[in-house]
C-alpha cells in the first residue's frame, strides 16, 4: 500500500482564520488527489480533487499540489465553526483505489 | 446525486456469529469498495469489485469475504465475528472511468459492535 501522512492534529483555528493542511505521499507515480472532510460520526464527503501541479480554489478552499515534492495541502480561508471536522487527504492508485492518511482534525474556534 | 445506501447504521453481534452487512448504489456505479475506519488508522481497504462476480482483496482482507451479485449491490460477510472486528464500516462506489477526477462516493456507514 502507498503511504499518504498527514499531520493527524487537532488544529485549532480561530474563527475567520486560515486553516492549512499538508499531506505528503510516497508513490511518485500518483497522478490524483482527493481531500474529504468527515465530520464526527459521518462519512467522508468530497470536498475537491486537484490533478495539475499549482492551486486550485473552490469557494474558500484551495488545495495546492507539488508533485516534484509529493505535497498536497489544503487550505480553508475565513474559516468557521462549521469547518470543524476531520480532513482526510486520499490519493488515487490506479485505476480502482484510493489511499487515504489517517485525516486531520480541525476546530474552529468562535 | 450519487447515493450509496447502507442496511444497517449501528449493528451488535456476538462473538463467532456470520455477520452481512449491505450496500446498494442508485448510480451505476462499476466500482464499489469496503473500507472499515478505526481510531488513529484512517479508512482501510478491505475488499473492492470492479464488475458484477469479481473482487480484489484490499489491504485487511482477513476474516472478511464479499459478494456482488448485482452491479448495485455489496455484500460484506463477516464469517465468524470477532472483538477485534468492531469498527466503522463504510461502502464506497465510483465510476470505472480512469479520469483524474473520477473518486468515490461513501454510504453512512455501519458502526458494529462485536460482544
Amino acid at each position: 500500500q502507498k503511504e499518504v501522512e498527514q499531520n493527524s492534529g487537532p488544529l485549532s483555528v480561530p474563527e475567520g482564520a486560515i486553516a492549512s493542511l499538508n499531506c505528503t505521499y510516497s508513490d511518485r507515480g500518483s497522478q490524483s488527489f482527493f481531500w474529504y472532510r468527515q465530520y464526527s460520526g459521518k462519512s467522508p464527503e468530497l470536498i475537491m480533487f486537484i490533478y495539475s501541479n499549482g492551486d486550485k480554489e473552490d469557494g474558500r478552499f484551495t488545495a495546492q499540489l507539488n508533485k516534484a515534492s509529493q505535497y498536497v495541502s489544503l487550505l480553508i480561508r475565513d474559516s468557521q465553526p462549521s469547518d470543524s471536522a476531520t480532513y482526510l487527504c486520499a490519493v488515487k492508485e490506479g485505476d480502482y483505489k484510493l489511499s487515504f492518511g489517517a485525516g486531520t482534525t480541525v476546530t474552529v474556534r468562535a | 446525486d450519487v447515493k450509496v445506501t447502507q442496511s444497517s447504521r449501528y449493528l451488535v453481534k456476538r462473538t463467532g456469529e456470520k455477520v452481512f452487512l449491505e450496500c446498494v448504489q442508485d448510480m451505476d456505479h462499476e466500482n464499489m469498495f469496503w473500507y472499515r475506519q478505526d481510531p488513529g488508522l484512517g479508512l482501510r481497504l478491505i475488499y473492492f469489485s470492479y464488475d458484477v462476480k469479481m473482487k480484489e482483496k484490499g489491504d485487511i482482507p482477513e476474516g472478511y469475504s464479499v459478494s456482488r451479485e448485482k452491479k448495485e449491490r455489496f455484500s460484506l460477510i463477516l464469517e465468524s465475528a470477532s472483538t477485534n472486528q468492531t469498527s466503522m464500516y463504510l461502502c464506497a462506489s465510483s465510476f470505472a472511468s480512469s479520469g483524474f477526477q473520477e473518486t468515490q462516493y461513501f454510504g453512512p456507514g455501519t458502526r458494529l459492535l462485536v460482544l
